[in-house]
């Protein structure tokens, strides 16, 4: 597809359950970002992949958060033990290369309800 | 410390006029970007507009602009004749370089309404 791909759209798990949320960037972006948006608020940064560089984790709320990039392309966001809080929609993000002036190109989201 | 602040939780406007957006922003990075995103109901996130922290003159995107006053740290968007599909939450975003990393931080977003 000619956009961000996020996947699946929708997910209901139960509290203590782990998740795996799924990315496809636009082909070819080298950077790729994790956010998590609240009911209502802003976007919290989660994560940073920039090629192969190492990522930039500062905004995981806790070790029950993980994510990887296989090959420089998809990417999967992990919550372990998920907690009623996680509840929110995780955004994901790629750009087309470095820059200040490179704009993120979003996906749909995924909205994850834990019960 | 918050790097992106948007003072103002909901902002209205009539439909046709003019309504400004406020962003500041904190970093001591000499080079950074600024951007600005709308949300509509349906979840997407819509680029606007962009603003370099070298550039000399305020970016303009059609109906949008934005007043970049470097000094006070502040990138303002301003919509001019307002239509009612402008009605959205507008985000506020910097992106600057620490250590490598080039994320992009949001600021918690003004949700705008155009009355017809």
């Amino acid at each position: 597809g000619a956009g961000v791909s996020q996947s699946p759209s929708n997910k209901v798990t139960e509290k203590g359950k782990d998740v795996e949320l799924r990315c496809d960037p636009i082909s070819g972006h080298t950077a790729l970002y994790w956010y998590r948006q609240s009911l209502g608020q802003g976007l919290e940064f989660l994560i940073y992949f920039q090629g192969n560089s190492a990522p930039d984790k500062s905004g995981l709320p806790s070790d029950r958060f993980s994510a990887e990039r296989t090959g420089g392309s998809v990417s999967t966001l992990t919550i372990q033990r998920t907690q009623q809080e996680d509840s929110a929609v995780y955004l994901c993000a790629s750009s087309p290369r470095r820059g200040m002036n490179t704009e993120a190109f979003f996906g749909q989201g995924t909205r994850l309800t834990v019960v | 410390a918050q790097k992106i602040t948007q003072t103002q939780p909901g902002m209205f406007v009539q439909e046709k006029e003019a309504v400004t957006l406020d962003c500041t922003y904190d970093t001591s990075d000499p080079s950074y970007g600024l951007f600005w995103y709308k949300q509509p109901s349906s979840g997407e996130m819509i680029f606007l507009i962009y603003q370099g922290s070298y550039d000399q003159q305020n970016a303009t995107e059609g109906r949008y602009s934005l007043n970049f006053q470097k000094a006070r740290k502040s990138a303002n968007l301003v919509i001019s004749a307002s239509q009612l599909g402008d009605s959205a939450m507008y985000f506020c975003a910097m992106r600057e370089t620490q250590g490598g990393s080039e994320k992009l931080v949001f600021g918690k977003g003004t949700k705008l309404t155009v009355n017809p």
